[in-house]
């Protein structure tokens, strides 16, 4: 079946735009997350969603990242104002729920100019 | 605070060899820990976890990992390595004590295989 996919595979914007990374989970998959990977690191944890409700947003970094998922499946990273130090891959993961395997997607490679 | 620690960045090994790579963390309880690998160009992918029981786990690949409670390590290893096993390998702990579900990914090990 379909895996997890992410939307653009390469987003290039400059310092002070909008953008909108969107996350396809795989169908059923109750729990969604969102990391952000920079050059060299680990995954850093942003959110976790358990149906539509963020249940920990703790890892986002400051009041311009926010992150929706309005009928519990497709989700969407917003970073507003963007700043060159945004730039790394935002990867998605979703699961069947708590505890249970992710599953990640390929990542969104985010570029702020 | 919670962390994870991948201490070798890089490992250089010949095909057929064996294979150990190091994860230490820092956790309030009893963690659940994993392994996963992560291809050029590819996805993450779990090899293996840990909730409970059995401290040595069996994992995808041929990979296997030990839990040792009192050295606070989780360390991967496969007895003879492919070529096709050079990636980068994240060990992590999660997820939640009450009120986070926060998953906690070290810094990452890459592996290269010498033919």
């Amino acid at each position: 079946g379909a895996g997890v996919s992410q939307t653009p595979s390469n987003k290039v914007t400059e310092k002070g735009k909008y953008v909108e990374l969107r996350c396809d989970p795989i169908s059923g998959h109750t729990a969604l997350y969102w990391y952000r990977q920079s050059l060299g690191q680990g995954p850093e944890f942003l959110i976790y969603f358990q149906g539509t409700g963020a249940a920990d947003d703790s890892g986002l970094p400051n009041d311009r990242f926010f992150a929706v998922r309005p009928e519990g499946s497709v989700s969407t990273l917003k970073i507003q104002r963007t700043e060159r130090g945004d730039s790394a891959v935002y990867l998605c993961a979703s699961s069947k729920g708590l505890n249970n395997e992710q599953f990640f997607g390929p990542g969104t490679r985010l570029t702020v100019l | 605070a919670q962390s994870v620690t991948q201490p070798d960045i890089h490992i250089t090994v010949s095909e057929g060899a064996s294979l150990e790579l190091r994860c230490n963390y820092s956790y309030g309880a009893t963690p659940y820990l994993f392994w996963y690998v992560q291809s050029p160009g590819q996805g993450l992918q779990l090899l293996l976890k840990y909730f409970s029981g059995d401290t040595l786990v069996q994992g995808i690949k041929g990979f296997e990992a030990e839990f040792k409670r009192s050295q606070s390590s989780f360390n991967l290893r496969k007895p003879s390595v492919h070529w096709s096993d050079a990636a980068e390998y994240f060990c992590a702990v999660g997820p939640p004590t009450s009120g986070t579900y926060k998953y906690i990914f070290g810094t990452g090990t890459r592996l290269k295989v010498l033919a």
